[in-house]
């Protein structure tokens, strides 16, 4: 089983709609789990990170971990065509910085 | 403050030769790491370096390495390419090792292998 696994994509909505993008991961020691963004021909970008269990709010983006499930979750609220873009879950393992990252799925976000 | 830099942006190459990439971390930030991406496998660590050290080594074969420099800059090194090493290779730097530092990523290398 990977490490992380994200929603195969790609996935699009209509401007204003709310999305939920999903990963599941198969450690239950992971703490730290992070969402990044990355638009066409950008490298990655953290939007979110979240620690332990429970819901972060920025804005209109909202992450969530439910530990129990070994799930973790990015819900846009009023979903904008400027969040067109891959998301990437990601979570530390192993030693040091690495990351593990989830395929990442792609938005589109239909004017 | 500059962002991670990387250089060059785009490269075309033939199976067997060989690939230098190029990375400036943000100023001050002391650790790089390297992913390769690609449309099948995603986002896949490579290896990290801090103070001119390897800390960490992803599961890529040894025609793959990396070094770093005093002042943080790092390369990375590709040998006998390969057409599946035709990816988009991109660096992270970040202030420190600690798992809950921030990784910034360059916009990375797209290298094409022939």
């Amino acid at each position: 089983q990977k490490e992380v696994e994200q929603d195969p994509g790609p996935l699009s909505v209509p401007e204003g709609a709310i999305v939920s993008l999903n990963c599941t991961y198969s450690n239950s020691a992971f703490q730290y789990f992070m969402w990044y963004r990355q638009y066409s021909r950008k490298g990655p970008e953290l939007l979110m990170y979240t620690y332990s269990s429970g819901n972060k709010e920025d804005g209109r983006f909202t992450a969530q971990v439910d530990k129990s499930s070994k799930y973790i979750s990015l819900f846009i609220r009023d979903s904008q065509p400027s969040d067109s873009a891959t998301y990437l879950c990601a979570v530390p393992t192993g030693a040091n910085s690495k990351l593990t990252f989830g395929k990442g799925i792609t938005l589109s976000v239909r004017p | 403050k500059a962002g991670v830099t990387q250089t060059p942006r785009y490269l075309i190459k033939t199976r067997g030769q060989q690939v230098t990439l190029s990375c400036s971390p943000i100023s001050g930030h002391r650790s790089v790491s390297w992913y390769q991406q690609t449309p099948g496998q995603g986002l896949q660590f490579l290896f990290e370096y801090f103070s001119e050290t390897q800390r960490n080594k992803g599961n890529f074969p040894g025609r793959f390495s990396g070094r770093q420099f005093s002042n943080s800059r790092s390369e990375m090194n590709v040998s006998t390419l390969e057409l599946g090493d035709s990816a988009l290779y991109l660096c992270a730097s970040s202030l420190g090792l600690g798992t809950t530092d921030t990784q910034y990523f360059g916009p990375g290398t797209r290298l094409t292998v022939l």
